[in-house]
C-alpha cells in the first residue's frame, strides 16, 4: 500500500519551461489536492478536486492547470514556469466522505525554475 | 477564507513540556488537525480534535480547543529530540478542505 506517490521528487526548469507534476493515490479516496509550500507561508492550496470530474481553484491556481484523469490520478500542470513557481509541491488525499477529512500527503517535490 | 496564524518557531530543552498555538477564523471548522513535517518529508496527521470537545489527550499529546476564542493548542508533553519538526494547524474549512497555517518550527534542545 503505497499511499500517495508523487514524481518527480525533484526538478530544476528554465524560466518558460513547462512540465507536468504527476501524483497516485490508491486509497480509493475522492478528494485529492495541490499544495505549494514556501518558507513560513504554511501549505497554499493550488486547486483540489473533490470527486473524478471536478476541479476547483484553490488559493493561488495562477499559473497552473489540474487534470484529474481518473479517480487514482491528480496532475499538476505549469505551462510556463516562472522563478516564483520555486517551491515544494505536495499532493494529498482525503477519503473526503462523512466528517473526517484527514489528509493523507506525498514526498513532494522540489521545484526550482532558473 | 479561512486565516491560520501560528508563532514561527519555538524551542524547548529536552524532557520539558512545548506549547504551540494557533488563532484561526473560520467558527464552523468540524474537525481541526495537527500535521507534523519531518526534514525533506511530507506531512504526517498528528491528532485532531473534533468542534464540540474542549480538550483531547493522545499519550504525551494533548490537544485544547477554545471555540470562543478560536484558539488551538497543542501540548507535547516530556518533548523528545524526535519531537523536533515544523508542527502545522489545519482546520477544516468549507467543503472539506484544510487551511494550514505558517507552522512552528520546533527545536529541541539536549
Amino acid at each position: 500500500n503505497a499511499g500517495v506517490t508523487q514524481t518527480p521528487k525533484f526538478q530544476v526548469l528554465k524560466t518558460g519551461q513547462s512540465m507536468t507534476l504527476q501524483c497516485a493515490q490508491d486509497m480509493n479516496h475522492n478528494s485529492m489536492y495541490w499544495y505549494r509550500q514556501d518558507p513560513g507561508m504554511g501549505l497554499r492550496l493550488i486547486y483540489y478536486s473533490a470527486s473524478e470530474g471536478t476541479t476547483d481553484k484553490g488559493e493561488v491556481p495562477n499559473g497552473y492547470n489540474v487534470s484529474r484523469l481518473n479517480k487514482r490520478e491528480f496532475s499538476l500542470r505549469l505551462e510556463s514556469a516562472a522563478p516564483s513557481q520555486t517551491s515544494v509541491y505536495f499532493c494529498a488525499s482525503s477519503g473526503g466522505q462523512g466528517v473526517n477529512t484527514e489528509a493523507f500527503f506525498g514526498q513532494g517535490t522540489r521545484l526550482t525554475v532558473v | 477564507g479561512e486565516d491560520v496564524e501560528q508563532s514561527l518557531f519555538l524551542s524547548v530543552r529536552e524532557g520539558d513540556s512545548s506549547v504551540i498555538n494557533c488563532t484561526y477564523t473560520d467558527s464552523s471548522s468540524t474537525y481541526l488537525y495537527w500535521y507534523k513535517q519531518e526534514p525533506g518529508a511530507g506531512l504526517q496527521l498528528l491528532t485532531y480534535i473534533f468542534s464540540n470537545m474542549d480538550m483531547k489527550q493522545d499519550q504525551r499529546l494533548t490537544v485544547l480547543l477554545n471555540k470562543k476564542d478560536k484558539h488551538l493548542s497543542l501540548r507535547i508533553a516530556d518533548t523528545q529530540t524526535g519531537d523536533s519538526a515544523i508542527y502545522f494547524c489545519a482546520p477544516e474549512a468549507a467543503g472539506n478542505k484544510l487551511t494550514f497555517g505558517g507552522g512552528t518550527r520546533v527545536l529541541v534542545k539536549p
